[in-house]
């Protein structure tokens, strides 16, 4: 079955800096979704992508999905205290995957 | 309205007890997931069902027993309760099995198990 490796597993940032988690698969992807989890909460979804190459924004974050559908990244510019929380990306054709997370810390 | 919610959502309990956790959507979803999430905050599946049918069956012990009695409803029923069963269950729902919709996760149950 299809399965993603997330990284980093940790990230700790001055707020304002950037911040990345990025996702690889060693097969296809048919599709990649991003989920957030603030502390203490439950994963809500924030966005998929689905074509070969595509780049989705959302403000301040960014989505790739990698031209050979086999990796995606979350990249966050000028991170805020807001952002705190555990990024999964996640594909789920077939079988639902989620990657181990990256858990983003910021300090003020 | 909350689209997805869990009973109960704290669960302390002992050792070789059973309990039961309760999901329910409103979302007029056809699949429902169970999750579970260990203190690493790694997120497993453990069962998926589409519309009352199984189709997700994880390598999950068999103390652990979903069950859809509609399509609204996903039950989780966990016998003989040990020390590794302590984590967060999330439910989950999707529009269908395939993969190419969100997911909307409930608030969580967390087991506590001493």
């Amino acid at each position: 079955g299809q399965q993603v490796m997330q990284i980093p597993q940790y990230q700790h940032v001055q707020e304002g800096e950037d911040f990345t988690t990025y996702c690889n698969s060693s097969t296809t992807l048919s599709n990649i979704q991003w989920y957030k989890q603030r502390p203490g909460g439950h994963p809500v979804f924030l966005i998929q992508l689905v074509k070969s190459g595509e780049v989705k924004k959302q403000k301040r974050l960014t989505f790739q999905f990698g031209e050979a559908k086999k990796n995606s990244s979350l990249h966050i510019t000028a991170t805020q205290t807001t952002d705190v929380g555990t990024y999964f990306c996640a594909t789920n054709a077939g079988k639902s995957t989620f990657g181990d997370g990256t858990t983003l810390t910021v300090k003020p | 309205d909350t689209a997805v919610s869990q009973t109960p959502k704290y669960l302390v309990t002992q050792m070789g007890n059973d309990k039961s956790i309760k999901c329910e959507q409103n979302l007029g979803h056809d699949t429902m997931y169970w999750y579970k999430q260990d203190s690493k905050k790694f997120l497993k599946i453990m069962f998926s069902y589409n519309n009352k049918e199984l189709i997700i069956n994880e390598t999950v012990p068999n103390r652990f027993s979903p069950k859809s009695p509609d399509k609204a409803h996903l039950n989780l029923h966990i016998n003989s309760l040990e020390l590794g069963d302590s984590a967060v269950y999330f439910c989950a729902s999707s529009q269908d099995w395939t993969g190419l919709y969100e997911q909307y996760f409930g608030p969580g149950t967390r087991l506590t198990v001493t």
